[in-house]
């Protein structure tokens, strides 16, 4: 199975502050990379695909990027609506994988 | 309004069974893909079956292969997954996912998720 690790586990920021987590894969999985944001007692919200496009809906302040096996999620301008858990998925081989979760606090 | 309802979770002996449902609106269900994915408490989240449309096309993890059983009915607009054999390690909040439309592969990004079902194996 393909590992995906992200970094930070967690992180501390504060509203208005850019941050930026990060995703490795252990093999090439080219842009098949998705990133989802959960919130506590809440099902995960599909914000990015395919490593760089932006789900319908999802606020430009996010953005995605990367290819291969290095991704990044940047929040250009942290929202008090932003602190949650952040996944990434890869989805170019089977069985999908996701990265263990970045958790986001306010500071 | 795209809705995904998961019903079927409980307390459960090893070795029980259970069948979990998603009962599917607000969009043509036989048009898309589905999936399960759980997350145990406290922790990530992990892929357990996919479906295509027709229910032709199946997968599943290693760890649930010969136990799960993933199946849909585009009639009744309703994905289930039938659990036999259950162990202490699937205990988890268990979620239907719709698979994004329009991917390059069969499993793809998961678009719209229901609120999950626990489902709990303990003695």
């Amino acid at each position: 199975d393909i590992q995906m690790t992200q970094s930070p586990s967690s992180l501390s920021a504060s509203v208005g502050d850019r941050v930026t987590i990060t995703c490795q894969a252990s093999q090439d999985i080219r842009n098949f990379l998705n990133w989802y944001q959960q919130k506590p007692g809440k099902a995960p919200k599909f914000l990015i695909f395919d490593a760089s496009n932006l789900e319908t809906g999802v606020p430009s302040r996010f953005s995605g990027s990367g290819s291969g096996t290095d991704f990044t999620l940047t929040i250009s301008s942290l929202q008090p609506e932003d602190f949650a858990t952040y996944y990434c998925h890869q989805y170019h081989h089977l069985p999908p994988t996701f990265g263990q979760g970045t958790r986001l606090e306010i500071k | 309004e795209v809705q995904l309802v998961d019903s079927g979770g409980d307390l459960v002996q090893p070795g029980g069974s259970l069948r979990l449902s998603c009962a599917a609106s607000g969009f043509t269900f036989s048009d898309y893909d589905m999936n399960w994915v759980r997350q145990a408490p406290g922790k990530g989240l992990e892929w357990v079956s996919y479906i295509n449309r027709r229910g032709d096309t199946i997968y599943y993890r290693d760890s649930v292969k010969g136990r799960f059983t993933i199946s849909r009915d585009n009639v009744k607009n309703s994905l289930y997954l039938q659990m036999n054999s259950l162990r202490a390690e699937d205990t988890a909040l268990y979620y239907c996912a719709r698979g994004q439309s329009g991917s390059y592969y069969e499993v793809s990004a998961f678009d719209y998720w229901g609120l999950g079902t626990l489902v709990t194996v303990s003695s």
